[in-house]
């Protein structure tokens, strides 16, 4: 079945450590997106991607870090200068980067401090 | 300056009844909006999308886009306790790089 997978789908992270969350889609989209969703909040763009090997920072960008070596992989890796990095982190897809194209979302996954 | 904004509710209506949801957006650019609905603990899935003024419907469901009100709205006619969600409004906005702003989200609860 094609869509966007992502995990781990729970995380817990010691201070000082970089962790880093997969996404995988098979959808062959161009576009990825990672956004963070804190409760009783909407999503907040962290970082995007149009095509590989290219990226953007999105509102909420740091502290955290991105690659696009592959179409179908857009890693996220929330690294210690992250202070508040409890969250809920979605990947998301479409088939370009154009604005009338939907977004698809992965199942999340739900990051917490130790 | 973006920025959509939404009731974050809740909004409860019987079961049966039509509930009305409603979002605004600043940026008078946008061309796309979308609709998600979100359970509790789960990812956002798309509902409907609509570009043009007027309704889309799509069977319980129906978009309703104002862009000279910079408002679209999402009804759903014979709500079941199933539709018991959070519904995100997603808006792309041409200052923004075309990139989607999500409302708050406004919480549905259908009560039997």
């Amino acid at each position: 079945d094609g869509g966007i997978t992502q995990s781990p789908k729970y995380l817990f992270r010691k201070e000082g450590q970089n962790v880093t969350l997969s996404c995988e889609q098979n959808l062959n989209h161009d576009a990825m997106y990672w956004y963070r969703q804190d409760p009783g909040q909407g999503l907040r763009l962290i970082y995007y991607s149009q095509i590989v090997n290219d990226f953007q920072k999105g509102d909420i960008a740091e502290g955290y870090s991105v690659s696009r070596e592959k179409k179908e992989s857009f890693p996220l890796t929330v690294t210690s200068a992250q202070k508040n990095p409890t969250a809920f982190y979605l990947c998301a897809s479409s088939p370009t980067g154009t604005s009338n194209q939907p977004q698809h979302f992965g199942d999340g996954t739900r990051l917490s401090i130790l | 300056q973006k920025e959509v904004e939404q009731n974050s509710g809740p909004l409860s209506v019987p079961e049966g009844a039509i509930a009305s949801l409603n979002c605004t957006y600043s940026d008078r650019g946008s061309q796309s909006f979308f609709w998600y609905r979100q359970y509790s603990g789960k990812s956002p899935e798309l509902i409907m999308f609509i570009y043009s003024n007027g309704d889309k419907e799509d069977g319980r469901f129906t978009a309703q886009l104002n862009k000279a009100s910079q408002y679209v709205s999402l009804l759903i006619r014979d709500s079941q306790p199933s539709d018991s969600a959070t519904y995100l409004c997603a808006v792309n906005m041409k200052n923004y790089g075309q990139n989607f702003v999500f409302g708050p989200g406004t919480r549905l609860s259908v009560l039997p």
